[in-house]
């Protein structure tokens, strides 16, 4: 089983400011099936990127992904007052699926 | 366009049995593999369980033994099996298909087992 480790847990920051998240698998990914996510309260989850590096339809290009092997990363290059929320990586495209365990993005 | 819609979710107590459905549209289920991912109250989300094309399952170990993941090609629909339901699987409860590697997740239905 892969494990996904996100960090930080809480990220403070200011609209108009660039956030760099980070995600670490325990292991090397056979597939690039790397996927981030938004959720904000009381919502689904709403898909941001997939193969770690292309944005879903609708996607505001601000957001970016990147990595392979173990690291993987999620770049807001400069965040909107509606970015405040929290962020998911996903590994899939195995006989299991793992999340981390999400990074809190909050206005400073 | 690729919609999910869940449904099956409400109060059952300890100890009983649900089934939760999530009617697809826009994509032919048997194509695609299709998992349930979870998340309780103020949590994470938490993978349960997953079907590919092929028919092969898998399962959380929170949830082998108890949960049980089908589909039904001519409703075009998955399903979850829930038996011997514990409080700690009280969550939302979301269907997500995996269509030429980008996800599509439904809007999720509340499961809460409580007496």
């Amino acid at each position: 089983e892969i494990v996904l480790t996100q960090s930080p847990a809480t990220l403070s920051l200011s609209p108009g400011e660039r956030a760099t998240l980070s995600c670490r698998a325990s292991q090397t990914f056979t597939n690039t099936y790397l996927a981030w996510y938004q959720q904000k309260p009381g919502r689904a989850p709403r898909v941001l990127i997939y193969t770690s590096s292309t944005r879903a339809t609708g996607i505001p290009d601000r957001f970016s992904g990147s990595g392979s092997g173990t690291d993987f990363t999620l770049t807001i290059s400069r965040l909107e007052p509606e970015d405040f929320a929290v962020y998911y990586c996903q590994h899939y495209g195995d006989s299991q699926i793992s999340f981390g365990q999400g990074t809190r993005l909050e206005i400073k | 366009e690729v919609q999910l819609v869940e449904s099956g979710g409400g109060l059952i107590q300890p100890g009983g049995s649900l089934r939760l459905s999530c009617a697809a549209s826009g994509v032919t289920v048997s194509r695609h593999y299709m998992s349930w991912v979870r998340q309780a109250p103020g949590k994470g989300l938490e993978w349960v369980s997953i079907i590919y094309g092929s028919g092969s399952t898998f399962y959380a170990d929170s949830v082998r033994g108890r949960f049980t993941i089908s589909r039904d090609n001519s409703k075009n629909t998955l399903y979850l099996q829930m038996n011997n339901l514990r409080a700690d699987d009280t969550a939302v409860y979301y269907c997500s298909l995996y269509y030429y590697r980008m996800p599509y997740w439904g809007q999720g239905t509340l499961v809460t087992v409580s007496s």
